[in-house]
This record gives structure tokens, C-alpha cells and sequence, in this order.
């Protein structure tokens, strides 16, 4: 079975303080996918990342990056800088294999609120 | 491209009456996917097709959901009878390949409040 926690509920900062989402996950494949969906006030949920469980290498995408951790099935997104249009709920997904395809377990998501 | 389409955007009605949610694809993508969202339970699954095809539908609540997709570029999700509890937002989403890694395209949803 596939799990996926978001263990922070709502964060809150002030505009351009770094913020790190946690997420952790649990399954029993070898072979997943992870990825971060942002969902802003508008409702619609964008795709922001996907990394396979065979490359752990860290990316960076201007002020977002990620950090990938097999050893404590953790991947984490750091923002950095915050800016007020940061604010939205993130969500971590993991996919792994079910019934031939990969279909994501989302986590419960977390929000995040920027001040101006 | 116009990306995933759903309507109606808003949908309110009385408990007992059919609802009717409707979703457009991105062309070419071969998964269709409807989710519901909601405060208590989050983002769940509901069913997923794979070329027009129902696939796993564990996750329909119960009898009173259904959901078709007679075409590749159509599909709908039906509550009979509708209740309270069905308040949600209900989310379609699409993805071109789902062997290898897939990368879900939502649309913009559909609030349903159901009272």
C-alpha cells in the first residue's frame, strides 16, 4: 500500500523567508514516482515536479527546489524567498505501480500562506 | 490546447436530484481520471479510465455515483440520488501515459453543493 504524509498542515510566513513542505511516504515498490501539485485560491491543481525513485539528485527551478531522500522516504520542496503568490496548497504525490499503470496516492496537502 | 475542460463550474441542488458532471480531456491523452476533493478526506480517487475504458473504480463511494466515457474526448461523472455529504469539489483530470511516469493535467473543477 501506498501512503503519502503531509504532516504540515498550514504554514505561515512573511514575504521572502525561505519555507520548506515536508513530505514522507511509504511503499513497498522499487520503482515510483514522486511529484508536488500546487493548487492556488483558483482552484486547479499544476504540476510542478516528478522524480523517479532511481535519481535521487536534488533540483533546483529558480526559487523552488526539492530535496529527494530514499533513506528517510522523504521529499521535501523548499521555497526560497517567498513571494505572496506562493500562497496555495501544495501537494506531494507518489505513484507506483497498480493493476499495469502508476496512479498517484496524494497527500493531504499542506497550505501556505505568504504575508505581504 | 485548451487544456481540461469541466462543467458546469458551480452546480447547486436539492438532496434527491441527479447531478451531472461533465469533463473534456486534453486531446490525445489516453487516462481520464475524476477525483474528489474535500476538507475532511482530502483528495481521493474516484475512478480512472484508460482508453475510454473504466479501469479501477474502488474508490466511487457507493452505488449512487457512476460515471461514463463513451468517447475519447468525453466523459461524465453521475450522482443518483444526490446528498448532502456529496458537497465537494469533483476534479477531472487527464494524463497522456500512465506506464511509466504521468504527469496528471487537472481541470478546473466542479463545486457541487448539494443541501
Amino acid at each position: 500500500a501506498q501512503k503519502v504524509t503531509q504532516a504540515q498542515t498550514e504554514i505561515s510566513v512573511v514575504e521572502k523567508e525561505d519555507v520548506t513542505l515536508d513530505c514522507v511516504y511509504e511503499t513497498r515498490d522499487t520503482t515510483y514516482y514522486l511529484f508536488w501539485y500546487k493548487q492556488p485560491p483558483s482552484g486547479e491543481l499544476v504540476f510542478l515536479i516528478r522524480r523517479n525513485s532511481f535519481d535521487e539528485q536534488n533540483e533546483i527551478s529558480g526559487r523552488y527546489s526539492w530535496n529527494f531522500q530514499k533513506s528517510t522516504s522523504s521529499f521535501n520542496f523548499t521555497i526560497t524567498a517567498s513571494q505572496v503568490v506562493d500562497s496555495a496548497v501544495y501537494f506531494c504525490a507518489l505513484s507506483g505501480p497498480r493493476g499495469g499503470s502508476y496512479i498517484p496516492t496524494f497527500g493531504r496537502g499542506t497550505s501556505l500562506i505568504v504575508h505581504p | 490546447d485548451a487544456g481540461v475542460i469541466q462543467s458546469p463550474r458551480h452546480e447547486v441542488t436539492e438532496m434527491g436530484q441527479e447531478v451531472t458532471l461533465r469533463c473534456k480531456p486534453i486531446s490525445g491523452h489516453d487516462y481520464l481520471f475524476w477525483y474528489r476533493q474535500t476538507m475532511m478526506r482530502g483528495l481521493e480517487l474516484l475512478i480512472y479510465f484508460n482508453n475510454n475504458v473504466p479501469i479501477d473504480d474502488s474508490g466511487m463511494p457507493e452505488d449512487r455515483f457512476s460515471a461514463k466515457m463513451p468517447n475519447a474526448s468525453f466523459s461524465t461523472l453521475k450522482i443518483q440520488p444526490s446528498e448532502p455529504r456529496d458537497s465537494a469539489v469533483y476534479f477531472c483530470a487527464s494524463s497522456l501515459l500512465a506506464v511509466t511516469f504521468n504527469e496528471q493535467y487537472f481541470g478546473p473543477g466542479t463545486r457541487l453543493t448539494v443541501t
